[in-house]
């Protein structure tokens, strides 16, 4: 069965700091997606990547960047440079790509809430 | 705006009284989908609609629910005889065909509250 499993519930880290947030996915398709959306505390959902499983290269977009490994069924997000801003809580979701059943779906983890303290 | 409106922001019911839900998907989408966000549980599938059909309900409560997305207008949540438990924040999603592997975007979701 498919799931996505975001271990860390909570992240407090002080500005300027790395952080990392971690996320496991398990499906039985070759094909997948795997996404990233951000929700700060005005509760919006902000899309941040879509991935395939056929591209393991990893992505840099500014101060963000995700580290794709099919081996580990991983699919890490890495905010360098962390700001106040960035306070909000992060999901990871998978997308199987089979044209059967219900196509449509993403399975969300739970999220992890990052809190970037001054 | 072009992206996803979904409304009203917040709903207060009461016990016992119905809730809808609207959203319009962006414009160009014919495709819905609705999720919801309980406390402490994440975002789970609800159901995708077409325009006039349901293509995929296997989210939604068996009883109570419903949801529409008719040729003309923004698709609706339907929710009779509410329940405290029904409390969450529900999302709509749009996108122009069916696959997800495009991703979609979502709206900025419908706070429900029951008391």
């Amino acid at each position: 069965a498919q799931k996505v499993t975001q271990a860390q519930t909570e992240i407090s880290v002080v500005e300027k700091e790395d952080v990392t947030l971690d996320c496991v996915y398990e499906t039985r398709d070759t094909t997948y997606y795997l996404f990233w959306y951000k929700q700060p505390p005005s509760g919006e959902l902000v899309f941040l990547i879509r991935r395939n499983s056929f591209d393991e290269q990893n992505e840099i977009s500014g101060r963000y960047s995700w580290n794709f490994q099919k081996s580990t069924s991983s699919f890490n997000f890495t905010i360098t440079a962390s700001q106040v801003v960035d306070s909000a809580v992060y999901f990871c979701a998978l997308s199987e790509g089979s044209y059967g059943g219900s196509q449509g779906n993403l399975i969300f983890g739970k999220g992890t809430k990052l809190s970037v303290k001054p | 705006n072009a992206g996803v409106m979904q409304n009203p922001r917040h709903l207060v019911r009461r016990r016992g009284q119905e809730a809808r839900l609207r959203c319009s998907p962006m414009k160009g989408h014919s495709h819905v989908y609705w999720y919801r966000q309980l406390p402490e549980e994440g975002l789970k599938f609800m159901v995708y609609l077409q325009k006039e059909n349901i293509i995929d309900e296997s989210g939604m409560p068996k009883e109570r629910f419903s949801a529409e997305f008719p040729k003309e207008g923004p698709s609706i949540l339907r929710i009779q005889q509410v329940v405290r438990g029904d409390s969450a924040a529900y999302f709509c999603a749009s996108s122009p065909t069916r696959a997800t592997n495009y991703g979609y975007t979502f709206g900025s979701g419908t706070r429900l509250t029951v008391v």
